[in-house]
């Protein structure tokens, strides 16, 4: 079954603190993972992809196959990084998306 | 680029009646667009994938004769709530994907539309 596991429904971390936000995927084929996040009142948008290997407001993450995991970091949280967090897994070429429950991350002063 | 737009953006209906809710892509062609429900403090939940020029590819457990979609053009699908209820109050997402602003497997989302039945 295709499943994207995010373990976290509350992060609180102090601002400068490292963050992880974790998610873990089960899919037999070959996944396509992401990370979308949703600020307050705006939209969901996407923040980073693992095929693109890049850096985005700081976050990386990288995919773990032999874990099934793809987990956001950022060295040093700021308080504008307080979002809602969505890991997603793309399957059937694309045409279906499967997201996690999200995690909320909070960044205290 | 790779704007989505949704109208109306909240409305209220009474028991029984229908409601519409539009999604567009305004400035790319989406060849898919995806239609989610999200409760509140809960996370999307996809309802329903939809093709241009196709009937749409609706997830268990949703009933297409009461979510009617529509793909008619690259830029537009709608969502009809048929005999809405009040547990059908919700905000619906929709996002689109495909045309050249990107990774044809990123989704590109609309601000949602927010359905209160009274």
């Amino acid at each position: 079954a295709q499943r994207v596991t995010q373990p976290e429904k509350l992060l609180s971390v102090f601002k400068g603190a490292p963050v992880e936000l974790k998610c873990n995927y089960s899919y037999s084929g070959s996944p396509e993972l992401f990370w979308y996040v949703q600020y307050s009142r705006q939209r969901l948008q996407l923040l980073l992809r693992h095929i693109s290997r890049e850096s985005i407001k700081g976050f990386t993450a990288d995919l773990n196959k032999g874990e099934t995991s793809f987990h956001l970091k950022k060295p040093f949280a700021q308080e504008e990084d307080s979002a809602m967090y969505y890991c997603a897994l793309s399957v059937t070429g694309g045409f279906k998306t499967i997201f996690g429950a999200g995690t909320r991350l909070f960044v205290k002063a | 680029g790779a704007v989505v737009s949704q109208h109306p953006s909240w409305v209220i209906c009474k028991s029984g009646t229908s409601v519409k809710i539009e999604c567009r892509s305004l400035d790319f062609q989406a060849t898919t667009m995806f239609w989610y429900r999200q409760f509140p403090k809960q996370s999307l939940m996809l309802m329903a994938t939809s093709n241009e020029g196709s009937k749409a590819t609706y997830e268990q457990g949703v009933e297409k004769d009461k979510f009617l979609i529509n793909h008619a053009s690259l830029t537009l699908s709608t969502l009809t709530v048929t005999s809405a209820h009040p547990e059908d109050s919700s905000f619906y997402i929709c996002s689109a994907s495909g045309g050249t602003s990107g990774s044809s497997y990123e989704q590109y989302f609309g601000p949602g539309t927010r359905l209160t039945v009274t």
